[in-house]
């Protein structure tokens, strides 16, 4: 699986909006663009996935520029409970591929 | 979503004794389960990959004769640390995947070991 760059770190200001950026310049034709995170002493929490086009949910929204070697994760009205590490993972979708986890984006959203 | 629970959530032990935690696909049948170690401030890595009914594979460094992984069924896959050590203290996640979820991973709560 192609490997991810993300900052270590970044603040938010509550009710504004999250934009976490992500590098996968060597991903493949067939692979995803997963995001997850993790609040503290939790398991990882799903939040979106993309090939190539944006993808919005309930949640965030997803834009993966045009060539695919790099992508934002948009969380838009930040609240206290956003704090976690956001995880970028690049994978394809055949049975037993695994998630390789880098070091993430640990996000810190302030009053 | 798919639930993917964990117990125990927490387990202290004596050093040399045994351990095992067990992860369950609550509402979907798992064909693939993950186990995963967290030390703190650091990232997952992933100890094995369990598919139902074979033997589990695991990654580079990883002790199979320490970690014991059975996936007896397809909701149920356990980790056994045997002979713990303090060394072995961290936090152990699993998730699971199924092919009729496109290969989505799920992911336990994670169960906090703490070996004395």
């Amino acid at each position: 699986d192609a490997k991810t760059t993300q900052p270590p770190s970044m603040d938010c200001a509550e009710g504004r909006a999250a934009n976490l950026p992500c590098n996968h310049s060597t991903i493949s034709g067939n692979e995803y663009v997963y995001w997850y995170r993790q609040i503290h002493s939790q398991g990882p929490q799903y939040i979106i996935h993309g090939l190539k086009n944006n993808e919005t949910n309930e949640m965030a929204s997803l834009i993966i520029t045009e060539d695919r070697k790099s992508s934002t994760l948009i969380l838009p009205h930040a609240t206290l409970r956003d704090t976690a590490v956001y995880y970028c993972i690049v994978r394809g979708l055949n049975a037993g591929n695994m998630l390789t986890f880098g070091g993430g984006t640990r996000l810190m959203v302030k009053p | 979503g798919a639930v993917v629970s964990q117990h125990p959530s927490r387990v202290i032990c004596k050093s040399g004794t045994s351990v095992k935690i067990e992860c369950r696909s609550l509402d979907f049948q798992a064909t693939t389960m993950f186990w995963y170690r967290q030390f703190p401030k650091q990232s997952l890595m992933l100890m094995a990959t369990s598919n139902e009914g074979s033997k589990a594979t695991y990654e580079q460094g990883v002790e199979k004769d320490k970690f014991l992984i059975n996936h007896a069924s397809l909701t149920l896959s356990t980790l056994t640390v045997t002979s713990a050590h303090p060394e072995d203290s961290s936090f152990y996640i699993c998730s699971a995947s199924s092919q009729r979820a496109y290969n989505e991973q799920f992911f336990g709560p994670g169960t906090r070991l703490t070996v004395l």
